[in-house]
């Protein structure tokens, strides 16, 4: 299985609204990444965990909060948002062994809208 | 420090024509070098990587890539272009820290029948 799934797909909030984006993986991956992707542009990296540990944060806002419970889950709460938040989150997951660097394998993403 | 440059933000092509999206890279050692395929509202897909094995890597759907050190150029190119390929085409180069990948700005194939 070599699949990221994100839940859900879409998703519509307001800037008071509190709502948290979800990834899972089953191929014993033990980095795990969330991206942001505006229209036509390369995604740009938020954070990363690594063993479960967050390892890199792209000096993200703090109504951008990343959680990582297992080695399966990585989550993304959301809270405060502002409408130029609006874009594609993507997960990735990958191998994270020092004799790396290894592929990505990226979920679906979530369009996300702030109004 | 790490970077990608991909030479060409658009790229068109006739079916069954030749496709070649050109990348440069530039690496303070030898890098990891990946690219990724993006159809419309889609995440991305791994199409090829190359990590210091064979200089030409081949990948699915018929691509393949050539490393080369001396022009820091990783292109891919694929000999006949399906209707298919349509999509958003990245190259991305490890950094040095192993969990960190830089990404060039993106390469429009289109495919005109």
């Amino acid at each position: 299985d070599t699949e990221v799934t994100q839940t859900p797909k879409h998703l519509v909030m307001g800037m008071t609204n509190k709502k948290s984006l979800k990834c899972e993986q089953h191929m014993g991956h033990r980095a795990m990444y969330w991206y942001k992707q505006k229209a036509k542009k390369p995604p740009e990296l938020m954070f990363v965990y690594s063993y479960e540990k967050l390892s890199i944060n792209e000096s993200v806002p703090s109504r951008f909060s990343p959680e990582c419970p297992n080695s399966s889950l990585l989550n993304l709460h959301l809270h405060a948002l502002q409408p130029e938040d609006s874009a594609l989150y993507l997960c990735a997951s990958s191998q994270a062994h020092k004799r790396g660097p290894y592929e990505q394998y990226f979920g679906p993403g979530t369009r996300l809208t702030v109004t | 420090a790490q970077s990608v440059t991909q030479l060409d933000s658009h790229v068109s092509v006739s079916e069954g024509t030749p496709v070649l999206l050109r990348c440069n890279y530039s690496s303070s050692y030898s890098p990891s070098l990946f690219w990724y395929v993006q159809h419309p509202n889609k995440g991305l897909q791994l199409l090829l990587k190359y990590t210091s094995a064979a200089t030409l890597v081949k990948g699915i759907n018929g691509f393949e890539a050539e490393f080369k050190k001396s022009e820091t150029s990783f292109h891919l190119t694929k000999p006949s272009a399906h209707m298919s390929d349509a999509a958003e085409y990245f190259c991305v180069v490890s950094g040095d820290t192993g969990n960190q990948f830089y990404f060039g700005t993106g390469t429009s194939l289109t495919v005109i029948p």
